[in-house]
């Protein structure tokens, strides 16, 4: 069935750098991935929607300059979290459409982004 | 815009009981639902999805949903709950296959030994 390779699985950053999250379809081809951030014990909010070749469509609220999403291949979506802060601090999952034609969405297994 | 609700926070049932979870959902016309699972740390798995045709659907792990248009719910069940079920339980919408999934507030299960 359709994998969705999410990685860093966590990553430590200093206050202020800048963190990359790698989200890739292996066996499929992804049109269009979804960034969802998801706070403890609580659900997933859908950050941006990510569409191969053209501009991300961020949901209100979120802040396109610092959560920069690229989608340049049918294969790899990335998620950079810019000068990055400890509120910045959460569970990051991406998922992208199944390309079977029912309609699915297939799930990274998430990043757990500590700022410090 | 579509909505999802999880009345129930969090669920207790004892292993080998039966468990059912509920989800009631908001949308004009026919939506597109699914349930997910997720256990702690890690990404969310499908158990199964309803689309369109028989209201009653059937998933994995032996978990079965039904759709009931009246009620606007799409509840979970399963006869027999094992200990390796306790995690947390997302129900999902959207209005038509690849756009945006809106999440329910999710619930918690932990199944008593």
């Amino acid at each position: 069935g359709a994998v969705v390779s999410q990685h860093p699985s966590w990553v430590i950053c200093k206050s202020g750098t800048s963190v990359k999250i790698e989200c890739r379809s292996l066996d499929f081809q992804a049109t269009t991935m979804f960034w969802y951030r998801q706070f403890p014990k609580q659900s997933l909010m859908l950050m941006a929607t990510s569409n191969e070749g053209s501009k991300a469509t961020y949901e209100q609220g979120v802040e396109k300059d610092k959560f920069l999403i690229n989608h340049a291949s049918l294969t790899l979506s990335t998620l950079t979290v810019t000068s990055a802060h400890p509120e910045d601090s959460s569970f990051y999952i991406c998922s992208a459409r199944d390309s079977s034609g029912e309609g699915g969405y297939t799930f990274g297994s998430g990043t757990r982004l500590t700022v410090v | 815009a579509q909505s999802v609700t999880q009345p129930d926070i969090h669920i207790t049932v004892s292993e080998g009981a039966s468990l059912e979870l509920r989800c009631n959902y908001s949308y004009g016309a026919t939506p597109y639902l699914f349930w997910y699972v997720q256990s702690p740390g890690q990404g969310l798995q499908l158990l199964l999805k309803y689309f369109s045709g028989d209201t009653l659907v059937q998933g994995i792990k032996g978990f079965e949903a039904e759709f009931k248009r009246s009620q606007s719910s799409f509840n979970l069940r399963k006869p027999s709950v094992h200990w390796s079920d306790a995690a947390e339980y997302f129900c999902a919408v959207t209005t038509g296959g690849g756009n945006k999934l809106t999440f329910g507030t999710g619930t918690q299960l932990k199944v008593e030994l």
